[in-house]
């Protein structure tokens, strides 16, 4: 079945740019919503955004001046660019593969995320 | 804030029955679908219901997803101890063309 794992620095320095890689093994990342999410110490899930099978992205706007997410489909990988990061950017960081479409009939869109990640914890600190 | 809304906790007796609400708007619940996921204590998310009412099927059937208007509800059933974790409801925003997130639901089985 597929698995995902996310790689990367545990520690970023304030107004550095923090990467990440979700290498996704057990299936083609040709297809999908490739998704990143994060989750604050103590706190709730937080959307960033995706990146879909035709290399289209689609971000938090509240984070959309300072991420990049791509994919590198020659070694079935996706990434995350978070730049210019504080500390309010300390998180636990989870790749996901996500579903989404439209149902034209009840004019409704879904989208889900169904494998993940175990996660990354990220600091921001000097 | 988040923009879907969640009791901050709910609690239950097991082999009782738990309803976890989440609230939205007509931007994201009520014309788009909802997900469920369960986080145990330090763990990934994992999906528990999609497309409002769907399981996976490895997710047992005391475990089921509603959807009226602008809200949304889970129900557990049977509660176990190992039922014990965060929840949190997702849908897509039209708005804000956006994945959104509940705040999540602590529940604790008694």
């Amino acid at each position: 079945q597929v698995q995902l794992q996310e790689s990367g620095p545990g520690l970023v320095k304030p107004s550095e740019t923090l990467s990440l890689t979700c290498s996704v093994s057990g299936g083609s990342i040709s297809t999908y919503y490739w998704t990143w999410i994060r989750q604050p110490p103590g706190k709730g899930l937080e959307w960033i955004g995706y990146i879909d099978d035709n290399g289209s992205t689609n971000y938090n706007p509240s984070l959309k001046s300072r991420v990049t997410i791509s994919s590198d489909t020659s070694k079935n990988q996706f990434s995350l660019k978070l730049r210019s990061v504080t500390a309010a950017d300390t998180a636990v960081y989870y790749c996901a593969r996500g579903y989404s479409g439209n149902d034209v009939i009840r004019h409704s869109s879904y989208y889900f995320m169904d494998v993940w990640g175990e996660g990354t914890t990220v600091t921001v600190s000097s | 804030q988040s923009v879907l809304t969640q009791p901050p906790s709910v609690s239950a007796a097991p082999g009782q029955k738990v309803t976890i609400s989440c609230s939205g708007s007509s931007s994201n619940i009520e014309n788009n679908y909802v997900s469920w996921y369960q986080q145990l204590p330090g763990t990934a998310p994992k999906l528990l219901i999609y497309d409002n009412h769907n399981r996976p099927s490895e997710v047992p059937d005391r475990i089921s997803g509603s959807k009226s208007g602008t809200s949304a509800t889970l129900d557990i059933t049977g509660l176990q101890t190992g039922d014990e974790a965060d929840y949190y409801c997702g849908t897509w925003d039209t708005s804000l063309s956006a994945g959104v997130f509940g705040g999540g639901t602590k529940l604790t089985v008694l």
